[in-house]
């Protein structure tokens, strides 16, 4: 079984200041995280994804996540928000190919950027 | 342009119609997807094609009725719909296999806004 949870549905944070997004996940298997990113009225765009490799992660447009397991958590950052970073986040985990490589979506996070 | 193209962008229709969704993706994917997505909810997987046959039909009504002819195309078919079907309809594709620990990385169409009246 895998589940994940995204602990915040709106941040708001000001133009040039870091930005936090949290995600707890719980999975039986080795699990691949990921960060997707829904701009309005498009689809889900990959940000950035973990597959057992490096703990930290770099992804498009600044963004980095770092997966740990002692915390089950793979929380996205960003040193310096942009306005065009308001969007949508779903931070998204599956359990390889032990759980068909199903992936399960959290409810995700609207991330709001005041000037 | 993500590679992954869906129409109609938007839908209106009545519960007596019969209209149908169309995805193409241009990836050279062998699995395709629909999802749908509904406000407050986390995205909900409806249908999983891998390679032309359908592999999973998550408890989906029979009022939507997935077609896939080829690894390129995916058709969803609605019929007597419900208000409650309005949302955002998502065609997504991957690569199955990769050879990264199972990773399933999709790539998403910008969705089809569908609305029951």
């Amino acid at each position: 079984a895998q589940s994940v949870t995204q602990l915040d549905s709106h941040v708001s944070v000001s133009e040039g200041t870091p930005v936090l997004l949290r995600c707890n996940y719980s999975s039986s298997y080795s699990p691949s995280l990921f960060w997707y990113v829904q701009h309005p009225n498009k689809g889900l765009q990959l940000l950035l994804k973990y597959t057992s490799a490096a703990t930290l992660v770099k992804g498009i447009n600044g963004f980095e996540a770092e997966f740990k397991k002692s915390e089950t958590s793979f929380h996205l950052t960003k040193p310096s928000a942009h306005m065009s970073d308001a969007a949508e986040y779903f931070c998204v985990v599956s359990g390889g190919k032990s759980s068909g490589d199903k992936l399960t979506f959290g409810t995700g996070t609207r991330l709001a950027v005041r000037p | 342009e993500t590679g992954v193209t869906q129409t109609p962008r938007h839908l209106v229709m009545g519960m007596t119609n019969k209209k149908s969704l169309k995805c193409e993706q241009h990836l050279g994917h062998n699995a395709m997807y629909w999802y749908k997505q509904s406000a407050k909810k986390p995205l909900e997987l409806m249908f999983v094609y891998n390679f032309k046959e359908q592999t999973e039909n998550n408890s989906v009504p029979s009022r939507f009725s997935p077609e896939c002819p080829n690894s390129s195309h995916l058709f969803l078919h609605l019929h007597t719909l419900q208000p409650e079907d309005s949302a955002l309809y998502l065609c997504a594709s991957s690569r199955v296999g990769t050879g990264i620990s199972g990773a399933n990385v999709l790539t998403f169409g910008a969705g089809s806004r569908l609305t029951v009246l």
